[in-house]
């Protein structure tokens, strides 16, 4: 149980074109979804929280007009780069909310999304 | 400020021996206290997670996790370490009820098991 997907797992793009990547929850509802960045041999960096119906909310230094976030239903969020330029290029992964059997609130995580813009 | 810190940026130990993983932490609110570990190119996979009751948490794979409170510490512990291990270990705080559940990481701790 638990299982969150991304799609695509990888892409590769030319400068100025814009990318979307999938969030799903593949067996159950997430009211909050979490995007965040990573770069090579460091830690998760949370660029935004998604939440199901409203607008998302961007971390201090985040560009909302860049980083387009969309989460339409309760199993899907989206992340959309736009005109996107090398210095986007990064590790991309996700997380939903989801309530575990002990009664918490838990993040899982999908498997990332490694953009390589050209 | 809130923030957690894993001393150990890299780690090597020899398989079959002992481990433990070092997190500290410092977080205004009760904290729920989480290990996830990441294997190369892959997202997250939550290891175990302290938010109450029984501070010696279990989690899979043979993990386990002390709470100590006055220490602000949630060390990871594996008696016997396996190559399988090696990826990269995250210890992260956060609270449900406070931050809307917002995770603060650490730096992450790089494993690496000896033959």
């Amino acid at each position: 149980g638990a299982v969150v997907s991304q799609h695509p797992s990888w892409v590769i793009c030319k400068s100025g074109t814009s990318v979307k990547i999938e969030c799903r929850s593949l067996d159950f509802q997430a009211t909050t979804m979490f995007w965040y960045r990573q770069f090579p041999k460091q830690s998760l960096m949370l660029m935004a929280t998604s939440n199901e119906g409203s607008k998302a909310t961007y971390e201090q230094g985040v560009e909302k007009d860049k980083f387009l976030i969309n989460h339409a239903s309760l199993t899907l969020s989206t992340l959309t780069v736009t005109s996107a330029h090398p210095e986007d290029s990064s590790f991309y992964i996700c997380s939903a909310e989801g309530l575990a059997g002990d009664g918490v609130e838990t993040q899982y995580f999908g498997p990332g999304t490694r953009l390589l813009v050209l | 400020a809130q923030s957690v810190t894993q001393p150990d940026i890299h780690i090597t130990v020899s398989e079959g021996a002992s481990l433990e993983l070092r997190c500290n932490y410092s977080y205004g609110a009760t904290p729920y206290l989480f290990w996830y570990v990441q294997s190369p190119g892959q997202g997250l996979q939550l290891l175990l997670k302290y938010f109450s009751g029984d501070t010696l948490v279990q989690g899979i794979k043979g993990f386990e996790a002390e709470f100590k409170r006055s220490q602000s510490s949630f060390n990871l512990r594996k008696p016997s370490v396996h190559w399988s291990d090696a990826a990269e270990y995250f210890c992260a705080v956060g609270n449900i009820y406070n931050q809307g559940g917002k995770l603060i990481f650490g730096q992450g701790t790089e494993l690496s098991v000896k033959p």
